[in-house]
């Protein structure tokens, strides 16, 4: 089975600060990543994904994250927050396999504070 | 652009209605999800479908049920609403990719 641990349920920062957000899973099949981002009243959109090659993915709105195999881990980075970040983000693996399910995270809730 | 359109943002619902969540997906993806998402809980997943009359159970199906009757078409069923089941639902389609969500439906039942 498969699971995702999201650490920090809840991160304030302040503007123009660095980021990270923590994301861990478990599996014993090969597995594709996702961060997904929520901001307030909308629904989930995609941040980035790691499907294969580099583990070094860039995402949209100057979001990153690294894949580390050996730690399990998909931990999502900005080097400058803004005001406009502030939003829910979830962390995401789907297997593929009859269905490929996603599982989720339960989230975290970045707070950019002025 | 893909879209993945919820028939409602919005729901009241007695305890003990039945209540119908419909949502349609047009790019032909053979998988449907249907998620409910409460503060806390991340999105947990109530049925999947990976293909027409196919379902399969999530991690939490209790109360609910589903239809797949055509491929666009993905129905959640709540045969006898329930107080706890005020929250917020998610439907998405995926193409293994990625996921696509609906705007979701925010249900209350009173």
């Amino acid at each position: 089975a498969q699971s995702v641990t999201q650490l920090d349920s809840q991160v304030p920062v302040f503007e123009e600060a660095p980021v990270e957000l923590r994301c861990n899973y478990s599996s014993s099949v090969s597995v594709y990543l996702f961060w997904y981002v929520q901001y307030p009243n909308q629904g989930l959109q995609l941040l980035l994904k790691y499907l294969s090659g580099s583990t070094l993915v860039k995402g949209i709105n100057g979001f990153e994250a690294e894949f580390n195999k050996s730690q399990t881990s998909f931990h999502l980075r900005k080097p400058s927050v803004h005001i406009s970040d502030t939003a829910e983000y979830f962390c995401a693996v789907s297997v593929r396999m009859r269905g490929n399910q996603f599982y989720f995270g339960t989230g975290t809730s970045l707070t950019v504070i002025p | 652009d893909v879209k993945v359109t919820q028939s409602s943002r919005y729901l009241v619902k007695r305890t003990g209605e039945k209540v119908f969540l419909e949502c349609v997906q047009d790019m032909d993806h053979e998988n449907m999800f249907w998620y409910r998402q409460d503060p806390g809980l991340g999105l947990r997943l109530i049925y999947f479908s990976y293909d027409v009359k196919m379902k399969e159970k999530g991690d939490i199906p209790e109360g609910y049920s589903v239809s797949r009757e055509k491929k666009e078409r993905f129905s959640l069923i709540l045969e006898s609403a329930s107080t706890n089941q005020t929250s917020m639902y998610l439907c998405a389609s995926n193409n293994y990719e990625k996921l696509f969500f609906g705007s979701g439906t925010q249900l209350s039942v009173l």
